[in-house]
């Protein structure tokens, strides 16, 4: 059963960097079956995509972060990474990853979030 | 960003029908996109509940079913019950400004 865990640093301070990993047990992130991704939500706010990553090494991002955001595979560890660089208190926010699910035979549009893991809060404040 | 718009809120009895409405566009839903749909119990990460406009996972009940149509899409919820109260959430695929995956405004349903 595919399981997704956040780790990371839970108070980070402006203008650093938001350095967190998403550990995958259950399957392999080496597989062309799943994009891997990052969704956080604000306090009290909705969901929003920040970006995703193929077993192939190919990464989309959200085209409002994508100046600030890096993510990345460590195919020897199974797991995968998030860099947020020059944090704000805006970026504030429940960090999740998920396992996007690929629709055979159709292009990234539509993939979905199929399993998630149970998300880590980060703070950003001084 | 493109986003899409759901009520911010729906409340039924128990046993009662309720629907959620996710409204896009052009450059989304109505360009073809699969509309998905979560579920998030209060504290606890969201959950897929319908992907692909229609389809539940294994170990969804089949009281959740979901339609589209043109530009938007519909969640619906038949015998409500009190463990249905949760924030529900539409997500969909922009092809505007770079592509982005995009989610609805969320609508939280409440069982009086």
């Amino acid at each position: 059963q595919l399981q997704l865990q956040e780790s990371g640093p839970g108070l980070v301070k402006p203008s650093e960097t938001l350095s967190l990993i998403c550990s995958v047990s259950g399957d392999s992130i080496n597989r062309n079956s799943f994009y891997w991704g990052w969704i956080r939500q604000p306090p009290g706010k909705g969901l929003e995509w920040i970006g995703s990553v193929f077993y192939s090494f190919s990464t989309y991002y959200n085209p409002s972060l994508k100046s600030r955001v890096t993510i990345s595979l460590d195919t020897s560890k199974n797991r995968f990474s998030l860099r947020l660089t020059s944090v704000t208190a805006a970026d504030t926010a429940v960090y999740y990853c998920a396992t996007l699910y690929v629709k055979p035979g159709y292009n990234i549009g539509y993939n979905y979030m199929g399993v998630w893991g149970k998300g880590t809060t980060v703070t950003v404040s001084s | 960003q493109s986003v899409l718009t759901q009520p911010p809120s729906v409340s039924g009895a128990p046993g009662q029908r309720v629907t959620i409405s996710c409204t896009g566009g052009s450059s989304n839903i109505g360009a073809g996109y699969d509309v998905h749909w979560y579920q998030q119990l209060p504290g606890t990460a969201p959950k897929l509940l319908i992907y692909g406009d229609t389809n539940r996972p294994s170990g969804v009940p089949d009281r959740f079913s979901a339609s589209k149509s043109a530009t938007s899409a519909s969640l619906a919820i038949t015998g409500l019950q009190a463990e249905d109260e949760a924030d529900y959430y539409c997500q969909s695929y922009d092809n505007s400004l770079g592509g982005c995956y995009i989610f609805g405004t969320g609508t939280k349903v409440t069982v009086v």
